[in-house]
């Protein structure tokens, strides 16, 4: 597509439930990241695909996260046992950079998914 | 951990003026990048410059980067309201795996 999409845009969960976010990368990039935006805060760095291979999960809060890019395109990231604490923008973004020293262009983010937990 | 720290954190200005917004990291690096995010969006890549470079162009933006002093600048002239935004930095280090780390973000508010 022409541009990076997440679905859902909102999404307002229980405390204790689990929750699905998907990401749909810019078509043939090699690269997909996701962050965490808390209110009024820069984004937090999350985890970090190279096609289907996951090489950075450092950034991942907890346990109760999880993310996965089988096919190297559409990723999903899951959270379980939703907290209030969680409630935050999931941003996803794509780069076409294979190299991640040589990335020339930038980052393509996504509009986000606004994660409430109630 | 949020490696860039911007300041000031928040500038008003009215349309036609220049703003410039300042940026620190803490750990060596192979490039900084400015985003700008309006409200409830995603980030929009603005301009990067590499750890080599001195100073930057793009239309309206100008960036510097002083490695000594590990900070940079960005500057936007002649200002217009759709410059309203959060502007955020962001660098990638030279070692590991990690991509770009972001600081907080200067909320930019252009007055017509």
């Amino acid at each position: 597509g022409a541009g990076v999409s997440q679905s859902p845009r909102y999404k307002v969960a229980k405390r204790g439930q689990d929750v699905a976010l998907r990401c749909d990368p810019i078509s043939g990039h090699v690269s997909l990241f996701w962050y965490q935006q808390a209110l009024g805060q820069g984004p937090e760095f999350l985890t970090y695909f190279q096609n289907e291979a996951q090489l950075d999960k450092s950034g991942l809060p907890s346990d109760r996260f999880f993310a996965e890019r089988p096919e190297g395109s559409v990723s999903t990231l899951k959270i379980q046992r939703t907290q209030q604490e969680d409630s935050a923008v999931y941003l996803c973004a794509s780069s076409q950079d294979r190299d991640r020293l040589l990335n020339s262009y930038g980052y393509t983010f996504g509009s986000g998914t606004r994660l409430t937990v109630v | 951990s949020q490696q860039g720290e911007e300041d000031p954190q928040a500038l008003s200005i009215q349309e036609g003026e220049n703003a410039t917004m300042n940026c620190s990291y803490k750990t060596s690096i192979n490039n900084l990048q400015w985003y700008r995010q309006n409200s409830g969006r995603g980030l929009v890549h603005l301009i990067l410059i590499r750890s080599n470079e001195r100073e930057k162009h793009s239309g309206r933006l100008r960036v510097t980067l002083d490695t000594s002093k590990k900070s940079s600048s960005l500057l936007i002239t002649a200002s217009r309201a759709a410059d309203t935004a959060s502007y955020f930095c962001a660098t990638l280090r030279n070692s590991g795996n990690t991509p770009l780390v972001f600081g907080k973000g200067p909320r930019l508010s252009v007055i017509a």
